[in-house]
């Protein structure tokens, strides 16, 4: 059972711009750094976001992170086909100390 | 480059043993923070466990805790999961990650674990 819970799927046309959200606590997000994770389908997760809101080197800043309280987001702007992934983010809890990931985000392009 | 290979995955019976391996590349390994987690079919990523980068700190997930252990081996440049007692539920594929400490930049192709009679 994780402890961070996302919407089981967002969609929008080409183009467009969708946001994926992640609730946790005070114990995880609200005190830990939120990450964000790309997974395409048959292949392994992939780092999107890490820090809240910084971008490893090859992601495009169509990418954008961001964390307030014990809430992240995740925006993804002018929408690819290439987009349609599972969406995961994930923390550190600090008093269960175990990490955790979010229940999943399946994108959809119309 | 950053290089995960996981191996040792398979098939097993319910309540045996079974272990995993990752060997690691392209960096110091002993520099970094390791992570296991899993993904059972059809489902989402599950993190398992987590080792410091000399060994001397782990944490588990409530799932595994007490049946898994998770080593390293520093001058073989490899990380371990030793999973004992195995379940039907632990049927999943097994990724190795490499942390900083807690965000997991690199990735293996995973190795699938299925337990079964």
């Amino acid at each position: 059972q994780s402890v961070l819970t996302q919407p089981p799927s967002v969609s929008a046309a080409p183009g467009q711009k969708v946001t994926i959200s992640c609730s946790g606590s005070s114990s995880n997000i609200g005190n830990n750094y939120v990450s964000w994770y790309q997974q395409l389908p048959g292949t392994a997760p992939k780092l999107l976001i890490y820090d809240n809101n910084k971008r490893p080197s090859g992601i495009p800043d169509r990418f954008s992170g961001s964390k307030s309280g014990t809430s992240a987001t995740l925006g993804i702007t002018g929408l690819q086909t290439g987009d349609e992934a599972d969406y995961y983010c994930g923390t550190w809890d600090s008093s269960l100390s175990a990490g955790f990931f979010g229940t999943g985000t399946k994108v959809t392009v119309l | 480059q950053v290089h995960l290979v996981e191996s040792g995955g398979g098939v097993v019976q319910p309540g045996r043993s079974l272990r995993l391996s990752c060997a690691a590349s392209g960096f110091t390994f002993s520099s970094y923070v390791m992570h296991w987690v899993r993904q059972a079919p059809g489902k989402g990523l599950e993190w398992v466990a987590v080792i410091w980068f000399d060994g001397s700190e782990k944490y588990y997930a409530d799932s595994v805790k007490g049946r898994f252990t998770i080593s390293r081996d520093n001058s073989k440049n490899t990380l371990y999961l030793q999973m004992n007692s195995l379940r039907a539920e632990d049927t999943a594929v097994f990724y190795c990650a490499r942390g900083r400490p807690y965000d997991l930049g690199y990735w293996g192709q995973g190795t699938l674990v299925t337990v079964s009679s």
